[in-house]
């Protein structure tokens, strides 16, 4: 069965240091990751999309993942918060031999301090 | 620019009665879904629909029906609510099977059950 980890359930920073928030996932084929956020009373956005080839993807308003198959990772990260980054970061798994199931995280919340 | 939107934005129900959360989209997809996000959790399917008429379980159908009249419109019935159904509820559309394509959210429902 596949699974996706996301350690750190908050996450502090303060406004111009750089993040990286966390995220393993459990699947034995080939894995399609995303990074989806949550801003306050909102549905979620797409912040960028794996499916093959480069292992860093760069998404929306700077923020960048890395595909890590040896480490089953997919960690997003950004070199300089904003304040209006506060929100809840979530990884999703998905796969070609999954059909329609995406697989959530538990979500990382981001407070950005100003 | 997508647009899914979803109606009532919040609802409190008793214990026993009939809920029906409304979605209607715009974006031309085929695909519609059904979460539900609890505190402290990622999102999980509950139900979703590839074509008008038609609707397929998700992981978690226990208690909910849904309904898809038409393209544009995806609803999600709750016969007789429970308490264990608080939630946020959100739906989403894609173009394609979900796991490869982007999926455009709605802002959610919150629904209480007293």
């Amino acid at each position: 069965a596949q699974s996706v980890t996301q350690p750190d359930a908050r996450v502090t920073v303060s406004e111009g240091a750089s993040l990286q928030l966390r995220c393993k996932y459990s699947y034995s084929g080939t894995p399609y990751l995303f990074w989806y956020v949550q801003y306050p009373r909102q549905g979620l956005q797409l912040l960028l999309k794996y499916y093959s080839g480069d292992p860093v993807v760069q998404g929306v308003n700077g923020f960048e993942a890395e595909f890590s198959k040896s480490n089953s990772s997919f960690h997003l990260r950004k070199a300089s918060v904003h304040w209006s980054d506060s929100a809840v970061y979530f990884c999703v798994l998905s796969s070609s031999n999954m059909g329609y199931k995406l697989t959530f995280g538990t979500g990382t919340s981001l407070l950005v301090d100003p | 620019e997508a647009a899914v939107t979803q109606s009532p934005r919040s609802k409190v129900a008793v214990t026993g009665g009939k809920v029906t959360l409304s979605c209607h989209q715009t974006n031309n997809h085929d695909y519609m879904y059904w979460y539900r996000q609890d505190t402290g959790h990622g999102l999980r399917l509950i139900h979703y629909s590839y074509v008008a008429d038609s609707t397929e379980k998700g992981d978690i159908p226990d208690g909910y029906k849904a309904s898809r009249p038409s393209q544009e419109n995806f609803s999600l019935i709750l016969e007789l609510a429970s308490l264990s159904q608080t939630a946020v509820y959100f739906c989403a559309s894609s173009d394609l099977a979900g796991n490869q394509d982007t999926q455009y959210f709605g802002p959610g429902t919150r629904l209480l059950v007293l």
